[in-house]
């Protein structure tokens, strides 16, 4: 079992729609980041996390440190948000990350 | 402010070769990590530096190994490469004991 867990793996969304990304994870943390990946390989970082939520634009991230879960929201989604995002679990020890598999995002127009 | 720069962006290496990647941290980081991302995967760890040492090591043989110079800035390097070395190696910085950090854009090395 993998220490970061997220779905859907793959998601096609009508742009418009509203999208919702989930990560679950088992270790102990000291902040949860999410990543958004271009097909270029670079990797943006979008938001770090330890409580509630926070929004930047038109995303939103929560996290529920009890229940070891965190969304990432897109809202009005648009066809330049398609990319790949990562949830990233830093441990508590704060020397490596923990990443999920990623999620491949592809709005459509 | 530059962010974290990496070098080479791109290389392709022969079975067998040895191969070096540089990482720039941002300036007044003194955290540098590199991380493997293997096509369709997320990305692994594989070493981090504080201070100009080692403070953490991910499953990786010995082939794998890295070093971080006075000025913060570090090197990977990969010896005996394999096919599976292909992958893109990240490196992100940070500036100490905060979780917050930075990644390069990558070097993406393909071994043929």
């Amino acid at each position: 079992k993998n220490e970061v867990e997220q779905s859907p793996q793959n998601l096609t969304a009508q742009e418009g729609e509203f999208i919702t990304i989930n990560c679950s994870y088992s270790v102990g943390i000291s902040a949860l980041h999410w990543l958004q990946q271009h097909p270029g390989g670079g990797i943006v970082s979008l938001f770090m996390l330890s409580s509630g939520k926070k929004k930047h634009g038109r995303l939103i991230a929560t996290i529920n440190i009890q229940e070891k879960h965190s969304s990432l929201h897109i809202t009005a989604s648009h066809p330049r948000d398609s990319a790949v995002y990562i949830c990233a679990a830093n441990l508590n020890t704060g020397n490596q990350f923990y990443f999920g598999t990623g999620t491949s995002l592809t709005v459509i127009p | 402010d530059a962010g974290v720069t990496q070098s080479p962006t791109h290389l392709i290496k022969t079975r067998g070769q040895h191969v070096t990647l540089r990482c720039s941290p941002i300036s007044g980081h003194k955290s540098v990590s590199w991380y493997q991302q293997v096509l369709g995967q997320g990305p692994q760890f594989i070493f981090q530096y504080y201070e100009k040492e080692e403070r953490g090591r991910g499953n990786f043989p010995d082939r794998f190994s890295a070093r971080q110079f006075p000025n913060y800035s570090s090197e990977l390097n990969v010896n005996a490469l394999l096919l599976g070395d292909s992958a893109l190696y990240l490196c992100a910085s940070r500036r100490g004991g905060g979780p917050g950090y930075t990644f390069g854009s990558g070097t993406r090395l393909t071994v043929v």
